[in-house]
């Protein structure tokens, strides 16, 4: 059963818009992360936190944002979306107090498409 | 920087049968984790082990073990009795100790055939 849960599941939306996609987890991890999957291929880092108020980008430059106001929310924003961002988005959490080598859970992922 | 690779895009397996999935990375350090995700189809992805490099014993996990050879910095998947609930994209990964970044390899998808 999840512990961290991403809204929407599935979005479809047109050039322009402002889109904010939803990750919550309710472990009480510290760290939270966004990756971005296109079908079939590896994941890239876009964004990560380490907690309320710390936020980093990733590996893969990207044009969205994101927030960490609170330990269970950490949402993601595209100003401005564009075919270029159709993609899958996948959050992240991993909780440092289980240790250095605590994996990461994984939400199910929001599949986003700009036409 | 530190990679991880997975040569095999895809794979397939007899149910009940043996199959291994091949990983390699490359980084510079001597103290790290690895990694098996498993990713099924437009569901969550979950882990399936982790090794830690200091450790020699390879790690196990009901029907999944590894083969760790820290020398040749390859860690591959060993899935015996291979079950149908087995088929999904899996993912080696790479974090440096006291990191928190994981680096993923490409994927393999694998295939259960009844």
């Amino acid at each position: 059963e999840a512990d961290i849960y991403q809204t929407p599941r599935y979005l479809v939306i047109g050039t322009g818009k402002k889109i904010t996609l939803e990750c919550s987890q309710t472990m009480g991890h510290d760290k939270m992360y966004w990756y971005q999957q296109d079908p079939g291929m590896e994941l890239h880092l876009i964004h990560y936190s380490y907690g309320v108020n710390s936020t980093e980008k990733g590996d893969l430059s990207s044009e969205s944002t994101v927030s960490r106001i609170r330990t269970e929310h950490f949402p993601l924003t595209l100003e401005s979306a564009r075919p270029s961002h159709t993609s899958q988005y996948l959050c992240a959490s991993s909780d440092s107090r289980t240790g250095i080598n605590s994996p990461l859970h994984f939400g199910n992922g929001t599949r986003l498409t700009v036409t | 920087a530190q990679t991880v690779t997975q040569s095999q895009p895809e794979m397939s397996v007899q149910e009940a049968e043996t199959v291994t999935l091949s990983c390699t990375y490359d980084t510079s350090e001597s103290d790290y984790y690895l990694f098996w995700y498993k990713q099924p189809p437009s569901r969550q992805m979950i882990l399936v082990i982790r090794q830690e490099a200091y450790k020699q014993q390879n790690a196990t996990e009901n029907r999944f073990s590894v083969n760790f050879q820290k020398a040749a910095k390859s860690f591959s998947l060993k899935i015996s009795d291979s079950q149908l609930g087995d088929a999904a994209m899996y993912f080696c990964a790479y974090r440096q100790a006291g990191g928190s970044r994981l680096t993923f390899g490409e994927g393999t998808q694998l295939t259960v055939n009844p």
